[in-house]
C-alpha cells in the first residue's frame, strides 16, 4: 500500500526558504509513471496546489508561486522535495505531498494519495 | 486558470437524510473532476474521479453526477462519519489543477 510521509522544520523564518520532503514507501518512485505533488492548506482555509513532478523529471508549478517554487525527486532514496524560498506569513501553511492517479476513462491526472501533511509557519 | 465555486459554503443535514453538494466550473471540465472528504486534522481524501466513480473504499452511498462546468455529490443517507469538508477539484485545465473553496457539511 502507498504511503506518503512528509518531514522538515515546523518553523521557518521570513525571507528564508521552506524545504520539506517526502518519503515514499510501499511503491517505487523511479518505476511509478505518476506525477508527484505538494498542495498546501492554510489553518481554516481551502486547498492549494503548488506544482508536480513527472516521474521522468518534468515539472509543472503553480503561476503564483513558479519563480519561488522547485520540486525535485532523489530516486536513491524514493523521495521527493519542496524548496519554497523568500517566504512570508502568508506561506504558513499544512504542506502536503501527494501523488497522482491517472484516470484511462477521461484521460486526466486526479490526486489519488496524501500524505498526512506537515504544518509549517512562517514567524522570526 | 478555471475557478471552482461550490455551494452552498455550510450545509446543515440530520443523519439519514440526503445531502447534495455543488460545484461549477469556470470553464467545461469534461468529466475532469474529482471529489475530497476532509475531516479536522486529517488530509483529504479521495472519494470520487471522473465525475461520477468511486473512488476505491468509498461507500456506495456517495455518488457523484454532471460533466462540462455543473457538478453534483450527493450523498443518500447521511451517516456521523459523513460530517466533514468536502472539495472539488478540476484536473481539465492545468497548470494549475484548482480546488473549490470547500462545503462545510454539519449535523443539523
Amino acid at each position: 500500500q502507498l504511503q506518503l510521509q512528509e518531514s522538515g522544520p515546523g518553523l521557518v523564518e521570513p525571507a528564508e526558504t521552506l524545504s520539506l520532503i517526502c518519503t515514499v514507501s510501499g511503491g517505487s518512485i523511479s518505476r511509478s509513471p505518476y506525477f508527484w505533488a505538494w498542495i498546501r492548506q492554510p489553518p481554516g482555509k481551502g486547498l492549494e496546489w503548488i506544482g508536480s513532478m513527472y516521474y521522468r523529471g518534468s515539472t509543472f508549478y503553480n503561476p503564483s508561486l513558479k519563480s519561488r517554487v522547485t520540486i525535485s525527486i532523489d530516486t536513491s532514496k524514493n523521495q521527493f522535495s519542496l524548496r519554497l524560498s523568500s517566504v512570508t506569513a502568508a506561506d504558513t501553511a499544512v504542506y502536503y505531498c501527494a501523488r497522482h492517479s491517472y484516470d484511462s476513462n477521461t484521460d486526466g491526472d486526479y490526486v489519488g494519495y496524501w500524505g498526512q501533511g506537515t504544518l509549517v509557519t512562517v514567524s522570526s | 486558470e478555471i475557478v471552482m465555486t461550490q455551494s452552498p459554503a455550510t450545509l446543515s443535514v440530520s443523519p439519514g437524510e440526503r445531502a447534495t453538494l455543488s460545484c461549477r466550473a469556470s470553464q467545461s471540465l469534461s468529466s475532469k473532476l474529482a471529489w475530497y472528504q476532509q475531516k479536522p486534522g486529517q488530509a483529504p481524501r479521495l472519494l470520487i474521479y471522473g465525475a461520477t466513480t468511486r473512488a476505491t473504499g468509498t461507500p456506495a452511498r456517495f455518488s457523484g453526477s454532471g460533466s462540462g462546468t455543473e457538478f453534483t455529490l450527493t450523498i443518500s443517507s447521511l451517516q456521523s462519519e459523513d460530517f466533514a469538508v468536502y472539495y472539488c477539484q478540476q484536473y481539465n485545465h492545468w497548470p494549475p489543477y484548482t480546488f473549490g473553496q470547500g462545503t462545510k457539511l454539519e449535523m443539523k
